[in-house]
């Protein structure tokens, strides 16, 4: 079945610096998403991107959604420590008339101030 | 105020016993999911529906139940069958159906301890 790789596992990044992001897989999406996890809290929908090629810029969030619709980029623009948390990607492909939701397994990002 | 609420936060219960957690929400939406997450790990899909009245198995139904009355509760139960049953465990809904979109959108989590 779908399955999507998504790296880093995790990152440890200073204060300040971008940080970016990716998913990918073999088969093709026809919609992404990307969520934020604090702990110990449920994940929040940052961006959804629907059109190949997309952009989308959400603060200092920037997504894109692949030329081939197999992959898609996050990337965060001069990060704070509040940006830690666990990043996931999530793709949607269409099986018949139902839309079929796949996440990967997260990016744990560290922020040191 | 619209969203989606899952309660209690945490919740502690001894080995062998059954234990319901609870979602609601007031979004109008068609389907309702239900996800396991262990530290560290992603999210595993348990159950979900996607109209009421009907449910479909994900890929970690064992030892787990659901049911779907009304649209905007989709209550899970642990059973003493589920081998493993302290995780955190994140409820969500997505319009589905009515708009045709399937952006899923969660809950804030409960915590299940089971000592």
């Amino acid at each position: 079945g779908q399955q999507l790789n998504q790296s880093p596992q995790s990152m440890f990044i200073q204060e300040g610096e971008d940080v970016s992001m990716n998913c990918t897989s073999s088969s093709i999406f026809n919609t992404w998403l990307w969520y934020k996890q604090e702990p110990g809290e449920g994940p929040v929908l940052l961006i959804a991107l629907y059109k190949a090629g997309e952009l989308t810029s959400n603060g200092r969030l920037t997504a894109q959604f692949g030329i081939t619709r197999k992959d898609s980029f996050l990337n965060i623009s001069a990060s704070i420590p509040s940006d830690v948390g666990i990043y996931f990607c999530a793709g949607i492909y269409y099986g018949g008339s139902q839309g079929n939701l796949i996440f990967g397994k997260g990016t744990k990002l560290s922020v040191k101030p | 105020d619209g969203g989606i609420t899952q309660s209690p936060k945490y919740l502690f219960r001894k080995e062998g016993q059954n234990v319901t957690l609870s979602c609601e929400q007031n979004l109008n939406h068609d389907a309702m999911y239900w996800y396991r997450q262990d530290p560290g790990q992603g999210l595993r899909l348990i159950y979900y529906s996607q109209i009421v009245n009907d449910f479909q198995k994900g890929d970690i139904a064992e030892g787990y139940s659901v049911s779907r009355e009304k649209k905007e509760s989709f209550p899970l139960t642990v059973t003493s069958a589920q081998k493993n049953p302290t995780a955190f465990y994140l409820c969500a809904s997505s319009p589905h159906g009515t708009s045709g979109t399937d952006e899923q959108f969660f809950g804030p989590g409960t915590r299940l301890t089971v000592l």
